[in-house]
């Protein structure tokens, strides 16, 4: 069965470093996402992305947050000066128009 | 703007009995679609079930099984014959299409379901 593929599964930064998150989505989804999870706390919408462009983002989703698709393949999260309170589960996922999401298994992302 | 509620924090199933997790919610729409996601300790989410709303028979997938009262706003989860494997995390999550095109889910605040030997 075709897999999202996140990498890496766990990511330790310090405060103020860029970190990207990558996503390899399933090669014939059109749509892709990403999604965050504090520990402890349910699953939140930070953006969704079509046609190479966000197509809506949270509120979460600042400055700070960029998606890109540099290639063929990957998706990828950057966060640009990471602060404590982005230490979470990311969670990417893609979608045909019509089926639910696949997630990936998500990466453990911790800023020290 | 929809919400997802999960009334239950925690749960506890016997092995091999059966247990039903709860998860209403709140739409004016009327094509949409309800899902459950399982997260183990793992983390990884993992679908179980879903279900769409224009279908009145309730969806299966083997020991699952869901109750979908759409006029109620009510999509349970029934897991018959409880095994070890099933305990994790349960989040119930609701489809919501958008104006570009996509999809966004709501999630709830999840169940954590223990099942006991």
């Amino acid at each position: 069965e075709p897999e999202v593929t996140q990498t890496p599964s766990h990511q330790v930064t310090q405060m103020g470093q860029e970190v990207i998150l990558r996503c390899v989505p399933i090669s014939n989804h059109l749509y892709f996402y990403w999604y965050r999870q504090i520990l402890g706390q349910k699953v939140e919408f930070l953006v969704s992305f079509y046609n190479n462009e966000i197509s809506e983002k949270s509120e979460i989703f600042d400055d700070q947050f960029s998606v890109e698709r540099p290639d063929g393949s990957n998706f990828t999260l950057k966060i640009r000066s990471t602060k404590l309170e982005d230490s979470a589960m990311y969670f990417c996922a893609s979608s045909d128009r019509a089926a639910g999401y696949t997630f990936g298994s998500g990466t453990r992302l911790t800023v020290v | 703007a929809q919400t997802v509620t999960q009334s239950q924090p925690e749960m506890s199933v016997q092995e091999a009995e059966t247990v039903t997790l709860s998860c209403t919610y709140d739409t004016s729409e009327s094509d949409y679609y309800l899902f459950w996601y399982k997260q183990p300790p793992s983390r990884q989410m993992i679908l179980v079930i879903r279900q769409e709303a224009y279908k009145q028979q309730n969806a299966t997938e083997n020991r699952f099984s869901v109750n979908f009262q759409k006029a109620a706003k009510s999509f349970s989860l029934k897991i018959s014959d409880s095994q070890l494997g099933d305990a994790a995390m349960y989040f119930c999550a609701y489809r919501r299409w958008q104006i570009s095109g996509t999809y966004k889910y709501i999630f709830g605040t999840g169940t954590r379901l223990k099942v006991l030997a």
